[in-house]
């Protein structure tokens, strides 16, 4: 399983974008990026999953380049209620296989 | 969407006691789940894997004799934590996958043991 790399903690302001980067240099050709929220005494949420290039949906934006050692989850405008951990997990897309986590980024948006 | 449920949300034993934590898949079949224990202000750790009709499969170092898992049937897994102690206090959360995409977790159980 692909280790991946996060910074531990990022601070941003109500209305900004948010950019987080995973760094995943062990990728191999059948994984996926996935991106998944956690707030405090919850599970895991799923945000948003890419394969290359760049995937949208109603809450954000991956950015895969095309060595796809990296990726990079873009929250617009965010607000308080995005203050969470966000963790990028790397593996094949489809099926049940184990998820690793790594240790996530501790977003904190403040007003 | 895909929702898996996990009961009890809280619960809080003597030590000593055994406590079973429950995880339904409500929607889908689950042949298999994960269960995953999380300390404060840590990531999640695998603890094993759930399959349906056969053993689990556990990570190095978890005891497989104190976390007994359960997965009888297609929508539903147990972790029962045996003769637990304050140690075992954690949170604790499971997964499936329901499909395409990524993984369901459930809400997760905290653990609290006195």
């Amino acid at each position: 399983l692909a280790k991946t790399t996060q910074p531990i903690s990022m601070d941003s302001y109500e209305g900004q974008e948010v950019n987080i980067t995973c760094s995943h240099n062990n990728i191999a050709t059948n994984d996926y990026i996935t991106w998944y929220q956690q707030f405090p005494s919850q599970g895991p949420r799923f945000i948003i999953q890419g394969y290359k290039t760049k995937v949208t949906n109603e809450v954000a934006s991956l950015f895969i380049p095309a060595d796809r050692k990296s990726s990079t989850l873009s929250l617009p405008r965010v607000s308080l209620s995005d203050t969470a951990v966000y963790y990028c997990l790397v593996g094949e897309g489809q099926g049940a296989q184990k998820l690793v986590f790594g240790q996530g980024t501790r977003l904190t948006i403040n007003p | 969407g895909a929702v898996v449920s996990q009961h009890p949300s809280r619960v809080i034993c003597k030590s000593g006691t055994s406590v079973k934590i429950e995880c339904r898949s409500l929607d889908f079949q689950a042949t298999t789940m994960f269960w995953y224990r999380q300390f404060p202000k840590q990531s999640l750790m695998l603890m094993a894997t759930s399959n349906e009709g056969s053993k689990a499969t556990y990570e190095q170092g978890v005891e497989k004799d104190k976390f007994l898992i359960n997965h009888a049937s297609l929508t539903l897994s147990t972790l029962t934590v045996t003769s637990a102690h304050p140690e075992d206090s954690s949170f604790y959360i499971c997964s499936a996958v329901p499909g395409l995409g990524g993984y369901t977790f459930g809400s997760g159980t905290r653990l609290t043991v006195v």
